[in-house]
Formats: C-alpha cells, structure tokens, sequence
C-alpha cells in the first residue's frame, strides 16, 4: 500500500519562508509531485521531483531525498495569496498518483 | 489557455435519487481521472480511463457507482442511489499518456454534492 504524511496545518507571516514536509511509503516509486488548492478552487500542478535534490520554480522550490523517503515544498517571500492547501502525491508508477492528506497553509501580515 | 470543463457545478440531490456528472478533459489528453474528495482531505481516485478503457476503477464503489467515456472523450459518472456519505467534491482530471507524464494532472473545476 501506500501512505504519506504531511502536516495538517502550517501558520506564516507575510515575506517570510515557509517549508512543508511530506515523508511516504509506497511499494513503488516514480517521483513526488506538489499541488496548490485554494478553498474552492482545483488542485493545480506546483512541480515535480524525480530525482534527488531540489528544483526551483520562481519562489517555491521542492526537494526530494529518496533515501530518506521525504520531500519538501519551500515557498519564499510569501504572500497573502499563498495561503492555500498544499498536495504532496507520490507516483507509484504502475498505479495511479496517491495524494496525501494536504497542508493548510495561512499567511498573516 | 485549454482547461478541464465540469458540469454542474453544484448539485443538490435527496439521497436515494440519481445523479450523474460530466467531464470534458484538454484535448489531446488520452488520460481521464474522477476523484472525489472530502473536505480537508487529499483526492481520491475512483476511476481512470485511458481513451475509452477503464485502467483502474479498484476505488470505485461498483454497486453504486458507474463511469464512461464512450468515445475517449468526454465522460460521465454516475451515482444511483445517492447516499448520505457520498456527498463530497467529485473532481476530474486529465493527464498526456504515459507513466512518466501521469504526475502532471490538469483538474477541472469540480462538482459539490450535498447529499439531503
């Protein structure tokens, strides 16, 4: 089977920097993708992992160790509008993507 | 910019009625996913098409719950009889074809049910 955790709720102040963890378990393991929901609205593709180390996109970066079975997503310089839930899913590869439980995030100035 | 188009997108059904949902994926997307998902909860799968045939439906609750996309377009679920529990935001996704791609979905807009 499969399981990841990560945080149920994280707090920031504006400007700040901000991390969100994700450590899973799975029987198979293509890579690590991060997904952004504000309440109400779609999930929407952030990035994607395959291989160790960190990817930067503009002000978030992720970063996956597959020996530790772990990631982060860290979001820089953050805005009101961060505030969302964040998805970190797993691809197994011979199954379909598994999410975990997702990170509400608040910003606060 | 292409995006997954979902319809209702709210819906409001006593329990023991039918109620079906539609989904009209990005064009060229081979790849067609209904999630539902509970409020502070991840999306889970209940089914995956690739073009017309079903890849995976091991979530899908089968005695209540059907899917189709006849033509490997667009695709419908449906619920009959509605439960209390199923009330819920049923997603759709599409992806290109192919493993390495599947971790890049595109999600549409979803359908809120409140199930009474």
């Amino acid at each position: 089977g499969q399981s990841l955790e990560q945080p149920s709720e994280v707090t920031a102040v504006e400007g700040a920097i901000v991390q969100i963890n994700c450590t899973y378990q799975t029987s198979g393991f293509y890579g690590l993708s991060w997904y952004q929901q504000h309440d109400g609205g779609a999930p929407t593709f952030l990035s994607y992992n395959a291989l160790d180390g960190l990817e930067e996109t503009g002000r978030f970066s992720s970063f996956l160790s597959r020996s530790d079975s772990y990631g982060y997503l860290l979001l820089q310089e953050l805005q009101m509008k961060d505030s969302a839930s964040y998805f970190c899913a797993v691809n197994p590869g011979n199954t379909p993507l598994v999410f975990g439980k997702g990170t509400r995030l608040s910003v606060i100035a | 910019e292409a995006e997954v188009a979902q319809s209702p997108r709210y819906k409001i059904t006593e329990k023991s009625q039918a109620v079906a949902f539609w989904c009209d994926p990005i064009s060229g997307h081979a790849t067609l996913y209904w999630y539902r998902q509970i409020l502070g909860q991840g999306p889970e799968l209940l089914v995956q098409f690739q073009d017309e045939s079903v890849v995976d439906d091991s979530q899908l609750p089968k005695d209540r719950f059907s899917a189709e996309r006849l033509k490997g377009v667009d695709s419908t679920l449906k619920i009959q009889p509605a439960e209390l529990g199923d009330s819920a935001m049923y997603l759709c996704a599409s992806s290109l074809q192919g493993t390495t791609i599947t971790y890049e979905q595109y999600f549409g807009p979803g359908t809120r049910l409140t199930v009474t």
